[in-house]
């Protein structure tokens, strides 16, 4: 069974510029999750979206934002790029809602900021 | 809100030096505890699911357990592959799809 996978797995911007990130779930996986993990820093949740609906949302600014599509695979997009959204960004994936679920995580995007 | 404090932050072990790794949480009604591994460069793997108080996983070395207010995991004579940093998050119901993690204990076993 292939795992959640994440397009591109590096990327470097420059500070004011916009990134999209890419993530495929686990075929099956309808619910999608994107955390940012700065370094020396835990995950930290970004969003979640199920069903092709913003679920809940951490506790970031509005120039992070996202979606899901029709086949569940989703985008984060962050616009407006600053030197601290360097960070390792990952993807998970889980069945749905109901019976709390484990979050099955990809490798991730690796995004530096210069 | 909900915490997850895990300790301590690093453990070196012998191989086959048993010890504990230790997660305490708060959180306004357990969801599930979950326990991951993250090796470098890479994203958590999953590794278990507990839900309430007294019950326990076990998968070849490693054992986890759960309490109201804490988990342990117990890693039963190490081996070098076991090297990792071990991540413990918590699910609350007032907080749905949310994963709240600790920052870790980095594991280093030496042959």
């Amino acid at each position: 069974e292939a795992g959640v996978t994440q397009s591109p797995t590096h990327l470097i911007k420059t500070r004011g510029q916009q990134v999209t990130l890419r993530c495929s779930p686990i075929s099956g996986h309808t619910s999608v999750y994107w955390y940012q993990q700065a370094l020396g820093l835990g995950l930290q949740f970004l969003l979640w979206y199920d069903e092709g609906e913003e679920r809940n949302r951490g506790n970031f600014p509005p120039r992070f934002s996202g979606r899901q599509f029709p086949n569940y695979s989703s985008e984060l997009n962050v616009n407006a790029l600053e030197l601290e959204d360097s960070a390792l960004y990952l993807c998970a994936s889980s069945p749905g809602t109901g019976v709390s679920q484990p979050q099955h995580f990809g490798d991730g995007t690796r995004l530096s900021i210069l | 809100e909900d915490q997850v404090t895990q300790s301590p932050e690093a453990l070196r072990l012998q191989e086959g030096e048993s010890s504990s790794l230790n997660c305490s949480y708060t959180v306004s009604g357990l969801r599930g505890l979950f326990w991951y591994r993250q090796d470098p460069g890479k994203g958590p793997e999953f590794l278990f699911t507990l839900y309430s108080a007294g019950e326990e996983k076990e998968k070849e070395r490693l054992k986890a357990t759960l309490t109201k207010k804490e988990s342990f995991l117990h890693i039963t004579a190490p081996k070098p592959e076991d090297s990792a940093t071990y991540l413990c998050a918590v699910q609350a119901d007032t907080n749905a799809g949310k994963s709240t993690f600790g920052d870790g204990t980095t594991l280093t076993v030496k042959p």
